[in-house]
């Protein structure tokens, strides 16, 4: 049973068009991090939101927290080809990071 | 400044056989942490090292997995011996603290294949 549900699994679009991803859980965390990662790399941290509610932009990307903290969503506006990857929600509990099984997003010129 | 280094980045061995990972995590990093990542998941925690003492390994088969971080700084995943279902990708990342706020950085991963 995976604790964080990510959706859509897959997705592929074309360049300019906007989507969202979704991370859900039945549980609490104390934050919850966004990475992406590229073929054949490691992830990298996008954003870390920590309050339920908040809020966070990273130029065409909006990151929000559920107010009660179980779930998260990451909306990208007028997607480009650069987009391309896996994106990764991890909640934070325990002093360790859970990982939901990611978001495979293709954007196509 | 040098990010995480792993090593090797790929490897092929057959069932039963050994294996051993390498990491160096970026200078000052006092959290090392050892992820495995299956082909279409996220990352799985094994291990997690507060400078050279492991804090938790609750999530590491013991019976053939073995993990070292001596001196505090890099590390060895072990694995002895290899079933196919060992197969994926194993992540080395390290962090400042060892709270979960604190950004983990990612190695790029060696890729293991059991045959």
């Amino acid at each position: 049973t995976q604790l964080l549900e990510q959706s859509p699994q897959f997705l592929s679009i074309q360049e300019g068009e906007n989507l969202t991803v979704y991370c859900n859980s039945s549980s609490v965390f104390s934050s919850l991090q966004w990475y992406r990662q590229e073929p054949g790399e490691g992830p990298v941290l996008l954003v870390t939101v920590v309050t339920g509610g908040e809020v966070k932009k990273l130029k065409r990307l909006t990151f929000q927290f559920g107010d009660a903290r179980k779930d998260s969503s990451l909306h990208i506006t007028a997607a480009q080809p650069g987009d391309t990857g896996l994106y990764l929600c991890a909640g934070a509990r325990g002093g360790k990071l859970i990982f939901g099984q990611g978001t495979e997003l293709s954007v196509k010129p | 400044e040098a990010g995480v280094v792993q090593s090797p980045r790929y490897k092929i061995i057959e069932k039963k056989q050994p294996v051993a990972f390498w990491c160096n995590p970026i200078s000052g990093h006092n959290t090392l942490y050892w992820y495995r990542q299956n082909l279409g998941q996220g990352p799985e925690l094994l291990i997690r090292y507060e400078n050279e003492e492991a804090v938790d390994d609750s999530q590491l088969p013991k019976d053939r997995f073995s993990a070292e971080r001596l001196k505090g700084v890099d590390s060895t995943l072990k694995i002895q011996p290899a079933e196919l279902g060992d197969s994926a990708v194993y992540l080395c990342a390290s962090s400042l603290g060892g709270t979960s706020h604190n950004e983990q950085f990612f190695g790029p991963g060696t890729r293991l294949t059991v045959l």
